[in-house]
């Protein structure tokens, strides 16, 4: 079946301006979440959601950061009023429940890079 | 606090052998995860330990102790195309994954 996907894959803008990057995880996978991975550096957790259950918002770096899954599907990052920190590669995965043990499918990314 | 230490680079000779190393400090621990990612890809998922000792699968395995808060990745028979980095991640009980920095290896003729 068809992986994790997102869009856009790259997303330029300007300083300001708001961006919003879409996920659509794989069929029937309960779980959800966003990392943020800078040039050459680990993966910084975002955003998990589970179900039905609230969103674990614990790793967004800032309140210009939200994000939301509609219909326990298609998820939405947004940024508001991006900053030049904020260029990275926003990674999207999902697993079948939400398990610690479950392996993540992951997408593959969308570059931002806020000028 | 919860952290995670791995090598930052290993270069290895094609068709050698080699050993990424990960320690870490949690608060809870669960299970220790290796993803791999080439440049400019996504990371998949390459093994899972949950118990002390070694789980292989073909030419990657994996090893764990918890008593040492150790673990590590050995790659076998090394191939130009394991050039990529190798991340450990941590399950701790709280579902979202805690991820090292990354080693990147690159594999020479």
């Amino acid at each position: 079946g068809a992986g994790v996907s997102q869009s856009p894959s790259n997303k330029v803008t300007e300083k300001g301006k708001d961006v919003e990057l879409r996920c659509d995880p794989i069929s029937g996978h309960t779980a959800l979440y966003w990392y943020r991975q800078s040039l050459g550096q680990g993966l910084e957790f975002l955003i998990y959601f589970q179900g039905n259950s609230a969103p674990d918002k614990s790793g967004l770096p800032s309140d210009r950061f939200s994000a939301e899954r509609t219909g326990g599907s298609v998820s939405t990052l947004t940024i508001q009023r991006t900053q030049q920190e904020d260029s990275a590669v926003y990674l999207c995965a999902s697993s079948p429940y939400g398990g610690g043990q479950e392996t993540q499918y992951f997408g593959p990314g969308t570059r931002l890079l806020v000028l | 606090g919860q952290s995670l230490e791995q090598p930052s680079e290993v270069t290895a000779v094609e068709g050698a052998i080699v050993q990424i190393n990960c320690t870490y400090q949690t608060s809870g621990f669960y299970g220790l995860s290796w993803y791999q990612q080439h440049d400019g890809g996504a990371p998949t998922f390459l093994s899972y330990n949950a118990l002390d000792g070694l789980e292989e699968t073909g030419r990657f395995s994996s090893f764990l102790s918890r008593s040492d808060s150790y673990g590590y990745l050995l790659l076998q028979e090394l191939q130009m195309k394991d050039s990529a980095s190798y991340f450990c991640a941590v399950n701790s009980g709280n579902t979202p994954l805690v991820f090292g920095k990354g080693t990147r290896l690159s594999v020479i003729a």
